[in-house]
């Protein structure tokens, strides 16, 4: 069971770009990194997904080191509406369920 | 097909009351999954189906809940005997089956017992 310890809460401020990143160590080798967003009183949505080095797409951009023990979520150009909580998970993409875990997240603030 | 619609959005029960949710998934999604949350945790894995078979339970569910997927298509999470510390929201979510592609989660439904 891969486990992924992220910071609590982080502030920015509208247009810079906010980089969160995600440690998990123990990630295995079937394993893929997904990253959600989640507003409140909304569940979660879909952001990003990669196994290794970058991944780019409208939102965000996911960067991978070779050795795949963290990722870094990057969100350029922040606004006010990226105010949300995002989740760093790991798995096979397969077998969900119990060993798909959300951690508490990283609660970003963006501030005018 | 709009995504994952759960009904209700809000409900208020007291102590002791059995509820129950439906969760609609997106109609060519084979697998769905039920999810609780409390204020400020992330989402926890209560059970999920790939068509109508239950194929995985948490550990930790209470056998007060009870989930149902009769035709493969619409869900339903029961909860008998309510107590307080059932109140939550309740997120659905569905996937396709065996690809890799992220949950699609409804909006779920925020339970308060009182």
């Amino acid at each position: 069971l891969a486990k992924t310890t992220q910071p609590i809460s982080m502030d920015s401020y509208e247009g810079q770009e906010v980089n969160i990143t995600c440690s998990h160590n123990n990630i295995a080798t079937n394993d893929y990194i997904t990253w959600y967003q989640q507003f409140p009183s909304q569940g979660p949505r879909f952001i990003i997904q990669g196994y290794k080095t970058k991944v780019t797409n409208e939102v965000a951009s996911l960067f991978i080191p070779a050795d795949r023990k963290s990722s870094t979520l990057s969100l350029p150009r922040v606004s006010l509406s990226d105010t949300a909580v995002y989740y760093c998970l790991v798995g096979d993409g397969v077998n969900y369920g119990q060993n798909f875990v959300f951690g508490p997240g990283t609660r970003l603030s963006v501030l005018p | 097909d709009t995504g994952v619609s759960q009904d209700p959005r809000h409900k208020i029960t007291k102590r002791g009351q059995n509820v129950t949710f439906r969760c609609d998934p997106i109609s060519e999604h084979n697998r769905l999954y039920w999810y609780r949350q409390t204020l400020g945790q992330g989402p926890e894995f209560l059970t999920y189906f790939q068509n109508e078979a239950q194929l995985e339970k948490s550990r930790l569910l209470s056998d007060r809940f009870s989930a149902e997927r009769p035709k493969g298509s619409f869900s339903t999470l029961e909860i008998q005997r309510t107590e307080q510390g059932d109140s939550a929201m309740y997120l659905c979510a569905s996937k396709p089956g065996q690809e890799f592609y992220g949950y699609t989660f409804g909006s779920g439904t925020r339970l308060t017992v009182v």
